[in-house]
């Protein structure tokens, strides 16, 4: 089955940039949506299909996706931004979607 | 606005079976597939599988096939979830997703608030 592989922890201080990776063999050629969820809430979608962004959502949020990595990247970040960020794809091959294992986002 | 709301927390003994609800308002509700997911305490988001509310066609995770079975009723525009031979391991929070079409695929736009389902003798 198809894996996503995203780092357990991520740090960073107000106000720079935070970068989230998503690993996946060749994850370039799927589109990629990513939830932020945090502690006791439903999770809640950020970026879809990449690099749109739902209304509602800044554009301090935003994605890219290229060959075995996805990397939903958030820019100046704020304290509300502490949260676990998860990626998720449709693998083809099993007709199921996959979320990646998570990824904790602290502001320091 | 869309909204899913789910039934309310569950206590299952091992072996025991469940049925999760989640009803839909501010939307067309068979335009829409609706989607499950699972987490466990502490651990990562799992995808259960999804049902078309239009036709009841159903899509499960290969882990649970044969233990769940997700359903619709139109004239409530409301999907339940159930699971069976419920396990410890079941113990988890479940929602409900609300799936919508990309340029590519689905994904979940509006999630329910979900429901606590505890497993336990």
């Amino acid at each position: 089955s198809y894996v996503l592989t995203q780092p357990p922890a991520v740090s960073v201080a107000p106000g720079q940039t935070a970068r989230i990776t998503c690993g996946g063999n060749n994850i370039g050629s799927k589109s990629v949506h990513w939830y932020q969820q945090k502690p006791g809430q439903a999770p809640v979608l950020v970026v879809y299909d990449d690099s749109d962004r739902p209304s509602g959502i800044p554009e301090r949020f935003s994605g890219s996706n290229s060959g075995n990595t996805a990397t939903l990247t958030i820019s100046r970040v704020e304290a509300g931004d502490e949260a676990d960020y998860y990626c998720q794809v449709w693998d083809s091959s099993s007709d199921h979607r996959v979320f990646g294992t998570g990824t904790k986002v602290t502001v320091l | 606005q869309v909204q899913l709301v789910q039934s309310g927390a569950e206590v299952k003994k091992p072996g025991a079976s469940v049925k999760v609800s989640c009803k839909a308002s501010g939307y067309t509700f068979t335009n829409y597939n609706i989607s499950w997911v699972r987490q466990a305490p502490g651990q990562g988001l799992e995808w259960m599988g999804w049902i078309s509310a239009y036709n009841g066609s159903t899509n499960y995770a290969q882990n649970l096939q044969g233990r769940v079975t997700m359903t619709t009723d139109t004239s409530t525009s409301t999907a339940y979830m159930e699971l069976r031979s419920l396990r410890s391991d079941d113990t988890a929070v479940y929602y409900c997703g609300r799936d919508k079409f990309g340029g590519y695929d689905e994904f979940i736009d509006y999630w329910g608030q979900g429901t606590l389902v505890t497993v336990s003798s």
